[in-house]
């Protein structure tokens, strides 16, 4: 069975870093691209980056580039989101999730929350 | 502002037949890119409810259907059900941006 868990949210203050990971069980790790989404609080879904099975493709929403960093670990199955220069309007559930085919996520996490505030 | 737009709810009594929409643009579901519908519950994993257009996942009901036409698609509800009061989103490969977009989300009601 397919299952995500993310890890590593908590509180942070404005210009500080973060961590959040997601450890990956039940299918082959390294055969799927994988994605950050988060939801604010009262807001809706943003896909925030995604990767490619081998870690070589990157992409990221426009509000997060410079400052977040998306990579995988193969043997420990897990895919990480390096967030720097963290902002008050980056607090959010942060969900990681399997792609496929046309960018579609068909398993999600649970969710991790990150606060950013002073 | 989401670069696609469902309305921000609606609602339908149960056993009723309701549909979200969702509006993009030639970037976006009037590219090849396929469209997807996920719902979402508070404090749980986002569902994966429709894929490619109009794929249900196993274990999807078939109450649940989608479509898309030109630059919009829709998501049909069929025989609502109490169980089915969550938060719907859309989601299409944006061209310009060169990555994922989300609908704003639309929450259904069943009243």
């Amino acid at each position: 069975e397919v299952h995500l868990a993310e890890s590593g949210g908590g509180l942070v203050q404005p210009g500080g870093s973060l961590r959040v990971s997601c450890a990956a069980s039940g299918f082959t790790f390294g055969d799927f691209w994988m994605t950050w989404v988060r939801q604010a609080p009262g807001k809706g879904l943003e896909w925030v980056a995604t990767i490619n099975q081998d870690g070589s493709e990157k992409k990221y929403v426009d509000s997060v580039k410079g400052r977040f960093t998306i990579s995988r670990d193969f043997a420990k199955n897990s895919l990480y989101l390096q967030m720097n220069s963290l902002r008050v309007e980056d607090t959010a559930v942060f969900y990681c999730a399997r792609v496929r085919g046309t960018f579609f996520s068909d398993y999600w996490g649970q969710g991790t929350l990150v606060t950013v505030s002073s | 502002q989401s670069v696609l737009t469902q309305p921000p709810s609606v609602s339908g009594a149960p056993g009723q037949r309701v549909t979200i929409s969702c509006t993009g643009t030639s970037s976006n579901i009037g590219t090849i890119y396929n469209v997807h519908w996920y719902q979402h519950l508070p404090g749980r994993a986002p569902k994966l409810l429709i894929y490619d257009n109009t794929n249900r996942p196993s274990g999807v009901p078939d109450r649940f259907s989608g479509s898309r036409s030109g630059t919009s698609a829709s998501l049909a509800i069929t025989g609502l059900q109490a169980e089915d009061e969550a938060d719907y989103y859309c989601q299409c490969f944006d061209t310009s941006l060169s990555g994922s977009v989300f609908g704003g989300g639309t929450k259904l009601t069943v009243l």
